[in-house]
């Protein structure tokens, strides 16, 4: 079974400090990645996905997520951190192949000014 | 492109009562999924249909939750009767092909007293 997790329930940073939301997984073949962000009373939004290929992802916003294969991980990354950047995130895994994703339960970032 | 339409967005019922929600997902989006998402924790799916036909309702409740996708396009979600605990967000998405990232609806948010 495909699984998530994330670790850290909030985050904080400066703005204009790099950010990292750390997101690890586990699957029994090779995985979709993905990471979505929930601003509040929204619905989830894409960010970026790892399907193959390169290791370093990019993604809308300004946002890179890096592919680890032997530490299962996924974190996302900006090199600077916006105050409107503030909001929830989530990794997702899926199987490929697999039609459903499984969700982490999130972390907070908030982007302090 | 118009993105996944749902509906209502907010509903409060009573503990026993019955309630629906309605997608509408991407146009051309063969796959369509709910999921149920709970104060402080992440989606968590309900079911997957490819087309109209139900590929994963292994999480559904189905002594009180039922959904259908008639003629492969629009949706609906069921729930009775509703209990305290079904008080989430029910989320619509819907993607072209398992590589691609999910487009979500904004949700509908379910309080049941």
């Amino acid at each position: 079974a495909q699984s998530v997790a994330q670790p850290e329930d909030q985050v904080n940073v400066a703005e204009g400090n790099p950010l990292t939301v750390k997101c690890t997984y586990s699957v029994s073949g090779n995985p979709y990645l993905f990471w979505y962000v929930q601003y509040p009373n929204r619905g989830l939004q894409f960010l970026l996905k790892y399907i193959t290929g390169d290791n370093l992802v990019k993604g809308s916003y300004g946002f890179e997520a890096e592919f680890n294969k032997s530490q299962t991980s996924f974190h996302l990354k900006k090199p600077s951190a916006l105050v409107s950047d503030s909001a929830l995130y989530f990794c997702a895994v899926r199987e490929t192949n697999a039609g459903k994703s499984t969700f982490g339960d999130g972390t907070t970032l908030t982007v302090k000014p | 492109e118009a993105g996944v339409a749902q509906s209502p967005r907010y509903k409060i019922i009573e503990k026993r009562q019955s309630v629906a929600f309605w997608c509408n997902p991407i146009s051309g989006h063969a796959t369509l999924y709910w999921y149920q998402q709970i104060l402080g924790q992440g989606p968590k799916l309900l079911i997957q249909f490819q087309n109209n036909g139900v590929v994963d309702d292994s999480q559904l409740p189905k002594d009180r939750f039922s959904a259908e996708r008639l003629k492969g396009v629009d949706s609906t979600l069921k729930i009775q009767p509703a209990k305290l605990e079904d008080s989430a967000v029910y989320l619509c998405a819907s993607s072209l092909d398992p590589a691609t990232g999910y487009t979500f609806g904004s949700g509908t948010r379910l309080t049941v007293v």
